[in-house]
């Protein structure tokens, strides 16, 4: 069983339609990361968070710590968010190894 | 303020040959992270330095890696003899501090995409 899991793996909507994308973890963690990757680009670190609720623009992350669970969402979706999306966890506490997620493929149609 | 920095973007070589990855931190940033995306899969951890000292290479293969990060200059991952395994996507990450320890914080670079013939 993988220690990070996301779902879906694939997801396809229209501009403006609200997305989520979910991650769960197994392992316990003090923070979690979300990440964001264009095909054939860099990786843009979108989220750290360790509790509650973080907004930046039309992302917002929330993380469940109990529940092992966290989410993200994209509010009034744009072609330009059409990435991949992964949630990574600290594996054993450190700040650098992470354990990845698979990823989610979004495609935001216009 | 310039995000980290990589270079070359994309390297070719045919097997047997050196490579040789480069990366400037974020300005301010002192601690550096080497990780290796496969196709289609996740990024692995290879090794994190700080200026002059490396800290954690646990990730590193044991041979034909290595990696270092001079008091002046940019970090460089060298990678001896290369084969067509090698063939990746290879990010470098740093990462600030507070109090003296990493904030956990990982900016990414645009990666360096290796292809070994």
């Amino acid at each position: 069983k993988n220690e990070v899991e996301q779902s879906p793996q694939n997801l396809t909507a229209q501009e403006g339609e609200f997305i989520t994308i979910n991650c769960s973890y197994s392992v316990g963690i003090s923070a979690l990361h979300w990440l964001q990757q264009h095909p054939g680009g860099g990786i843009v670190s979108l989220f750290m968070l360790s509790s509650g609720k973080k907004k930046h623009g039309r992302l917002i992350a929330t993380i469940n710590i109990q529940e092992k669970h966290s989410s993200l969402h994209i509010t009034a979706s744009h072609p330009r968010d059409s990435a991949v999306y992964i949630c990574a966890a600290p594996f054993m506490d450190s700040n650098y190894q992470l354990i990845w997620g698979a990823g989610t493929k979004l495609i935001i149609k216009p | 303020n310039a995000g980290v920095m990589q270079n070359p973007r994309h390297l070719v070589r045919r097997r047997g040959q050196e490579a040789r990855l480069r990366c400037s931190p974020m300005k301010g940033h002192s601690h550096v992270y080497w990780y290796r995306q496969l196709p289609e899969e996740g990024l692995k951890f290879m090794v994190y330095l700080q200026k002059e000292n490396i800290i954690d290479e646990s990730g590193m293969p044991k041979e034909r890696f290595s990696a270092e990060f001079p008091k002046e200059g940019p970090s460089i991952l060298r990678i001896q003899q290369v084969v067509r395994g090698d063939s990746a996507a290879y990010f470098c990450a740093s990462s600030p501090l507070l109090a003296g320890v990493s904030t956990g914080e990982l900016f990414f670079g645009e990666g360096s995409r290796l292809t070994v013939l």
